[in-house]
């Protein structure tokens, strides 16, 4: 089945700063790649996500990179804020019997410093 | 516009009791549904999905069980819980097809004494 590796497992930034977290992904087959962000205690989020015939997408501050060859996305966060900080989870989606199925990898604890 | 709604929000159950939550999805027509469990500081480990009523398919062999009685309604069951079992249920629903965004429901965090 998919793999999905995340790094890194935390990072901290100074406010103002960028954000950069990487995922790879094992099976050649997925084609969609969705971020969530997760603050503590509370449900993940969708931010922002990139099917498989784009290679970038960009909304505000937010990014995403996807390499298919290389089978790894990233995520980019430019003039990170305090509210930023959270956990994001990247996840690879394959198509299977009418509906996507999500592998998710195992998270980035992001902590935005004043 | 599409909601989705989870209850309860905590739930403290004791080992070898029987379990039922339960996942409402409204505004939406045959939505495709999922079940993921969190483990703390962990990521989310999808359990079961749903393409349609009575549909089910188990992704880990578990102590769980899963079933959809109406369209738009998801339920994660167990006749006897585990010490494991613990941690925080996720539901979450997709508009059926290829490559659409799945919406989280607000968990379940259960705890097994």
């Amino acid at each position: 089945g998919e793999n999905v590796e995340q790094h890194p497992s935390t990072l901290s930034v100074q406010e103002g700063d960028s954000a950069v977290i990487k995922c790879t992904y094992s099976d050649s087959a997925s084609n969609y790649f969705p971020w969530y962000k997760q603050e503590l205690g509370k449900r993940p989020q969708l931010i922002i996500d990139i099917r498989s015939n784009v290679g970038e997408k960009k909304d505000q501050r937010i990014a995403v990179t996807l390499n298919k060859t290389a089978k790894h996305f990233s995520l980019h966060i430019t003039e990170t804020q305090p509210e930023d900080s959270a956990v994001y989870f990247c996840a690879a989606g394959i198509l299977t019997g009418g509906g996507n199925k999500l592998t998710f990898g195992t998270g980035t604890q992001l902590k935005v410093e004043l | 516009s599409q909601t989705i709604h989870q209850w309860p929000a905590t739930l403290v159950q004791p080992v070898g009791s029987p379990l039922s939550l339960e996942c409402t999805v409204e505004g939406t027509s045959n939505p495709n549904l999922y079940w993921y469990r969190q483990a703390a500081g962990r990521g989310l480990q999808l359990l079961f999905y749903s393409v349609g009523i009575g549909q089910i398919s188990s992704e880990v062999p578990q102590n769980l069980s899963a079933s959809r009685p109406q369209d738009r309604q998801f339920i994660l069951s167990s006749k006897k819980l585990l010490l494991s079992d613990s941690g925080f249920y996720l539901c979450a629903w997709s508009r059926g097809g290829t490559n659409q965004p799945q919406h989280f429901g607000d968990g379940t965090r259960l705890s097994i004494l």
